[in-house]
């Protein structure tokens, strides 16, 4: 059974703070994943994706990825109100990177 | 930014009743997908469409399912015969080519169904 686990929170981060969120998945062969963020009721946006191992910066997001612990991290630094949400960590499988397994999410609140 | 566009917003259905969601892929691409997620729960992959043929389809995805895609706009995924179980949000989705690294998932807005 292929599973991506995340803790669900919620996680509380003040205004300007890093928020760090974390995931492990079960499929070694899983080669794709991703960091979507969903406001509660809309659909998933995709903010990050990270396939090679290391860091990957885009903004104030930064995805980790470790293949050998099987494990993907999200930092957010200067963390806004407006950063809110719940956030998906998803990974392919199968033929196709669109075919996603997802956590089940982690909330983040950033407080003001 | 194009979208992928759904309709309708919200279902309403009595249970044993058959729905056709209705899903408007972006034009250029490719490959289509249904997702679902239960209220409070992961989103869950339904199945992957391409070259007008499922590729890919999980467990979810039994016989009271299908998936269609009738003319060139179009891609619409049918429950015969729901259940009280299949109440949730559905999202079609739609990707270019995502063998192509950094290729992009474009989520539509999403249908929520209701079973009564």
């Amino acid at each position: 059974q292929k599973e991506v686990e995340q803790n669900s929170g919620p996680l509380s981060v003040p205004e300007g703070a890093i928020a760090s969120l974390n995931c492990t998945y079960s499929d070694r062969g899983s080669q794709s994943f991703f960091w979507y963020r969903q406001y509660s009721g809309k659909s998933p946006e995709l903010i990050m994706s990270i396939y090679s191992n290391g860091d990957k910066e885009d903004g104030r997001f930064t995805a980790q990825l470790n293949k050998a612990s099987q494990y993907v991290s999200l930092l957010i630094r200067d963390s806004q109100p407006s950063d809110s949400a719940t956030y998906l960590c998803a990974a392919s499988y199968g033929g196709s990177q669109g075919n996603l397994i997802f956590g089940k999410g982690t909330k983040l609140s950033v407080k003001p | 930014e194009p979208e992928v566009t759904q309709t309708p917003s919200h279902q309403v259905t009595q249970m044993g009743q058959e729905v056709i969601l209705r899903c408007v892929p972006i034009s250029n691409h490719l490959y289509f997908y249904w997702y679902r997620q239960i209220l409070g729960q992961k989103v869950e992959f339904l199945v992957s469409f391409y070259n007008n043929e499922i590729s890919e389809k999980s467990e979810i995805f039994d016989d009271q399912f299908s998936v269609e895609r009738p003319d060139g706009s179009n891609f619409t995924l049918k429950i015969r015969s729901t259940k009280l179980e299949d109440s949730a949000m559905y999202f079609c989705a739609s990707s270019p080519n995502p063998g192509e690294p950094n290729e992009k998932l474009f989520f539509g807005s999403g249908t929520q169904l209701s079973v009564l």
